[in-house]
């Protein structure tokens, strides 16, 4: 079945514009999460859905960082007002949502490179 | 503390040779699940493999296998035969159940095969 899919997989915006960022799950997976990797470096954990409900919004990195989840399926991350700090991979993953024999492992999307001049 | 530890930041590995990736974890959960995934320079996560903290056997999926020794903490990943598409960054990781959100990640190896 088709993968985890992510919206656009590059982007170049201006310091101080808004930009979105889609993610489209695994079918039937109820959980999504979104990260961010900056360059040459791991994974930082922004946000967990859980259906639509975010329980785990607690890496956010500031209130320009917003979420959400319609139907179950498609998230959309927002950045407002970007600066040039917000540059780095944004990276979307989807799971079953449940805990045990390996049913909480969490399928990549590719990723979208964002680039704030 | 909750906490995955990969102590080699690169390896060279001729290729054909096997290489072990060394991976140990902290957690105080009874109940976890570890992973492996490979990120090549595309970006893209790619899950390798998975061990439930009581699953007495260990993973393995084709040329990938994980030396799980629970008492030691420890998940290693057993590449055999590598390949030059090997090649790539490797994660450790960990979902302690407890939290319905959370997985741990490690810093990372960098595996470089040479021809």
């Amino acid at each position: 079945g088709a993968g985890v899919s992510q919206s656009p997989s590059n982007k170049v915006t201006e310091k101080g514009k808004d930009v979105e960022l889609r993610c489209d799950p695994i079918s039937g997976h109820t959980a999504l999460y979104w990260y961010r990797q900056s360059l040459g470096q791991g994974l930082e954990f922004l946000i967990y859905f859980q259906g639509n409900s975010a329980p785990d919004k607690s890496g956010l990195p500031s209130d320009r960082f917003s979420a959400e989840r319609t139907g179950g399926s498609v998230s959309t991350l927002t950045i407002q007002r970007t600066q040039q700090e917000d540059s780095a991979v944004y990276l979307c993953a989807s799971s079953l949502g449940w805990r045990g024999q390996g049913q909480e492992t969490q399928y990549f999307g590719p990723g979208t490179r964002l680039l704030v001049l | 503390a909750q906490k995955i530890t990969q102590t080699q930041p690169g390896m060279f590995v001729q290729e054909k040779e096997a290489v072990t990736l060394d991976c140990t974890y902290d957690t105080s959960d009874q109940s976890y699940g570890l992973f492996w995934y490979k990120q090549p320079s595309s970006g893209e996560m790619i899950f390798l493999i998975y061990q439930g903290s009581y699953d007495e056997q260990n993973a393995t999926e084709g040329r990938y296998s994980l030396n799980f020794q629970k008492a030691r903490k420890s998940a290693n990943l057993v590449i055999s035969a590598s390949q030059l598409g090997d090649s790539a960054m490797y994660f450790c990781a960990m979902t302690p159940y407890s939290s319905a959100s959370k997985i741990i990640f490690g810093s990372g190896t960098r595996l470089s095969i040479r021809p």
